[in-house]
Order: structure tokens, then C-alpha cells, then sequence
């Protein structure tokens, strides 16, 4: 039972233009949530949460939004740079914190073409 | 920010051998976590280690398996045990960093 989803395993994206990757959840308890950036032969690098008590968090180009009536998040890269070419996991805690167990998604591999 | 290192980068074993990855932060953390990301799957949790206490294991992994030591603030080791080809993963360990869990650059594993 997957609690965190991520139905888009790819998506392609022209430079300077926004990538939106999404992310549902089914778990009413969770609190928290992040996104993480993985290069190949790399762990995960976070890049930006937010709390259930917003709707929105910007940092830079990135913009997550949460919707948590519809159990939805998503994760905003305007304008979108071949560096951002990785894949993408959202991650999930049922605590307000990262001290909690994180249940992540199955990535969503975005390319970013020049 | 923590900076995390783990020991081996790779390796390849034989079933029915064990391997202890090491994992070794920067700074004193409280809590530490162990990843594995199967191929293909995402980075599911297997256990958290405090330093001073049992490991905590999620459902699915047992201590026997996958004995964990945490003899410090800043250094942990995960020991696969008896292995088989399905436990051919990432194995990654992470550290609370209070925002968000900080990752080592995992160790991949192929048994087989």
C-alpha cells in the first residue's frame, strides 16, 4: 500500500520553462513534507518543505504547494535549468519534523533540455 | 547542513556472506537512519538508530537480518547478513537535521 505517490515516472521539460512534478498522499496523519533532488551515484539532497499548517513554500525557483483537501502536493521549477535534470522524490512524516520516519515516493525523473 | 560519508562506496558479495556499511557524520546528531532503495523502487526505511539504545526496526526488516551498531553520536554501521540476490540495493544511511534529514551517498550493493 503505497501512501505516497508519484504517478509521473518522467517528464521532459524545454530550459527556462516551469516543471511541475506532483505527488498525492493517502495518510490524513502526515504533517510534513519534502522534496529531494538525486543524481545518479548520489544520496537524496532536500530542497524544500512544508508544514500542513501552509499551502505554500518558496525558496529560489522553487515553489511547493499543498492542497490538503485533495492529499496533493507539488513541486514548482521556474525557469527550469538542465542542472535541474534528476530525479525527484516527496517524502511524507506524520511529524512536524524530519526527526520522523519519512515515507517517500517512487521519483519522478525530469530532463530538462536545452 | 550534516556531511555524510558511508564505507564501501560498492561492492559486490556472494549470497549467503555479510557486509557492514559504515556511515560517519561530521557533526554529533541524535538520531540516524538506514535507507534501502531497491531497483527501480524508492528509499524505504529499515531502521532508526539512537545512539545508547536498541535500533528501531520497521515492519518487514528484522534485527537478525540487519544488525545495526551505534556506538556514537557521529558513526553507525549497518551489517547485511546472509545474503541474497534480493538484497541487491542502495543502501543509504541519513541524520536528522531538524528541516529535513541530511543523506550519505549510499552504498550500492549487488549479491550475487
Amino acid at each position: 500500500d503505497q501512501q505516497v505517490k508519484q504517478n509521473s515516472p518522467s517528464l521532459s521539460v524545454q530550459e527556462g520553462r516551469i516543471s511541475i512534478l506532483n505527488c498525492d498522499y493517502t495518510n490524513s496523519m502526515f504533517d510534513y513534507f519534502l522534496w529531494y533532488k538525486k543524481y545518479p551515484a548520489e544520496g537524496p539532497t532536500f530542497l524544500i518543505s512544508i508544514s500542513s499548517i501552509k499551502d505554500k513554500n518558496e525558496d529560489g525557483r522553487f515553489t511547493v504547494f499543498l492542497n490538503k483537501s485533495a492529499k496533493h502536493l507539488s513541486l514548482h521549477i521556474v525557469p527550469s535549468q538542465p542542472g535541474d535534470s534528476a530525479v525527484y522524490f516527496c517524502a511524507a512524516s506524520d511529524g512536524m519534523d524530519s526527526s520522523y520516519k519519512l515515507i517517500f515516493g517512487s521519483g519522478t525523473r525530469l530532463l530538462v533540455r536545452p | 547542513s550534516a556531511v555524510i560519508s558511508q564505507k564501501p562506496s560498492r561492492d559486490i558479495c556472494q549470497r549467503g556472506t555479510s557486509l557492514t556499511i559504515q556511515c560517519q557524520v561530521d557533526s554529533q546528531v541524535t538520531m540516524m537512519f538506514w535507507y534501502r532503495q531497491q531497483p527501480g523502487q524508492s528509499l524505504t526505511l529499515i531502521a532508526t538508530a539512537n545512539q545508547g539504545s536498541e535500533a528501531t526496526y520497521e515492519s518487514g526488516f528484522v534485527i537478525d537480518k540487519f544488525p545495526i551498531s551505534r556506538p556514537n553520536l557521529t558513526f553507525s554501521t549497518l551489517t547485511v547478513s546472509n545474503m541474497s540476490p534480493e538484497d541487491s540495493s542502495i543502501y543509504l544511511c541519513s541524520v536528522d537535521g531538524g528541516d529535513t534529514q541530511y543523506f550519505g551517498p549510499g552504498t550500492r550493493l549487488t549479491v550475487l
